[in-house]
């Protein structure tokens, strides 16, 4: 069974501070992704990776910033947390290049930005 | 306008009925389509690809109409279990490496006793 896991399900942190959030997959996927998803405007693609140290912008980059140095582990990184990224965090990660490979999640994070 | 866009709900259907959702996306380009489920405070998991030529898997029946833009989704014999969030999604292929996926809001499914 694949398995994706995040560091934490909920999360609470004050404005200004920097945030990090940990996914680490264990079925050897080289694609990895992180969406937040808000009520209304379903999941929404911040960045993902298609390989180690590779990173690209999905739709809403701003704010954020990812790390991956090996190819079990993606971070996403809120550099300066604000109230407006109070969201739900989803990482998932999917095998290779074939337009019809399952993306699979994890359980998700819930950030409250106080 | 949406890539991909879907009717939220909710729909309330009572246990045993057909139930249908639509969906539509914008990108005449897409390559894949997918219906993923989501329960209520859990992640999305994949429910069934949808082929061109149009597949089933047990009560559920996934189309797909690459002239339309539309792709749908049938459940028959609705279950109590079927209850959650429905989510259209499409792969818009608009990147040659790791497969993006365009998700749609979702629709919300409540089946009744």
């Amino acid at each position: 069974d694949v398995k994706v896991t995040q560091s934490s399900r909920y999360l609470v942190k004050r404005t200004g501070e920097k945030v990090f959030l940990e996914c680490v997959q264990d079925m050897d996927h080289e694609n990895m992704f992180w969406y937040r998803q808000d009520p209304g405007l379903g999941l929404r693609l911040i960045y993902f990776s298609y390989d180690v140290k590779m990173k690209e912008k999905g739709d809403i980059p701003e704010g954020y910033s990812v790390s991956r140095e090996k190819k079990e582990r993606f971070s996403l990184i809120l550099e300066s947390a604000s109230t407006n990224q109070t969201s739900m965090y989803l990482c998932a990660s999917s095998s290779g290049l074939a337009v019809y490979n399952e993306q699979f999640f994890g359980p998700g994070t819930r950030l409250t930005v106080l | 306008r949406k890539e991909v866009e879907q009717d939220p709900g909710p729909f309330n259907v009572p246990e045993g009925a057909t139930v249908a959702f639509n969906c539509t996306y914008s990108n005449s380009a897409s390559q894949s389509f997918f219906w993923y489920r989501q329960d209520c405070r859990k992640e999305p998991k994949l429910l069934m690809s949808v082929y061109s030529s149009g597949n089933e898997d047990g009560r559920f029946t996934a189309q797909l109409n690459r002239a339309s833009q539309y792709i749908s989704l049938l459940i028959r014999d609705s279950k109590l279990s079927d209850s959650a969030t429905y989510l259209c999604v499409v792969n818009p292929r608009q990147y040659q490496g790791a497969q993006k996926l365009v998700f749609g809001q979702g629709t919300r499914l409540t089946i009744n006793p």
